[in-house]
């Protein structure tokens, strides 16, 4: 069976940190995967889509990397309004679509 | 402003139907495959179903496969999702969301979405 495994599944950070998030696939989805922001009560919002392209209109301290089985959601330096919950998701094999199980990111 | 608004979610017992509209507006609805995805309160996001631009083609998650119908009105700017046989563990919050492509594949992400819909089966 194919996973999708998000790391951490929570961080505590402070204002101007440097935040990292992995996600690991159990097999190569070439760059198929997109990360999201969801806060409480809200809708996700996708950030980074096919690994490393920033959505339009979001800031650039945001930054996605990786291929194959490995990725990575970077925020260069934390700021106030990007303590939320971070998912993981990855299309590369119709009808399989799968989310990481989430990170959360909140304050120190 | 490209949106999408839930609507119809409630609370239903076990083993009945209820079914789920989705309007959107600020697009050209009829141009791209749209999807449902839950959430169970706390929890993390469940892909549920997919429908492509010209409802054609349906795909949906081994949970929801024959209970769940995803179908679309392009002349109303509607999607739906009728469910059916509705289990305790259906319950959840789902949104709908758009795919940037015409149909789902590889490849496929989400957005804009709704602001989401509750459903609780409970009796």
């Amino acid at each position: 069976d194919f996973h999708l495994t998000q790391s951490p599944s929570s961080l505590s950070a402070s204002v101007g940190d440097r935040v990292t998030i992995t996600c690991r696939a159990s097999e190569n989805i070439n760059l198929y995967l997109n990360w999201y922001q969801q806060k409480a009560g809200k809708a996700p919002k996708v950030v980074i889509y096919n690994a490393s392209t920033l959505r339009s209109g979001v800031p650039s301290r945001f930054s996605g990397s990786g291929s194959g089985t490995e990725f990575t959601l970077t925020i260069s330096a934390l700021q106030a309004e990007d303590f939320a919950t971070y998912y993981c998701q990855e299309s590369s094999s119709s009808p399989r679509l799968l989310f990481g199980g989430g990170t959360r990111v909140d304050m120190k | 402003q490209e949106m999408l608004v839930e609507s119809g979610g409630g609370v239903v017992q076990p083993g009945r139907s209820l079914t789920l509209s989705c309007a959107a507006s600020g697009f050209i609805f009829g141009g791209y495959a749209i999807h449902w995805v839950r959430q169970v309160p706390g929890k993390g996001l469940e892909w549920v179903a997919a429908i492509s631009y010209d409802g054609h083609k349906t795909y949906y998650a081994d949970s929801v496969k024959g209970r769940f119908t995803i179908s679309r009105d392009n002349s109303k700017n509607i999607l739906y999702l009728h469910m059916s046989r509705l289990r305790v563990d259906d319950t959840a919050v789902y949104f709908c969301a758009r795919d940037p492509f015409n149909d789902y594949g590889a490849g496929s992400w989400f957005d804009p979405w709704g602001q989401g819909t509750l459903v609780t089966v409970s009796s």
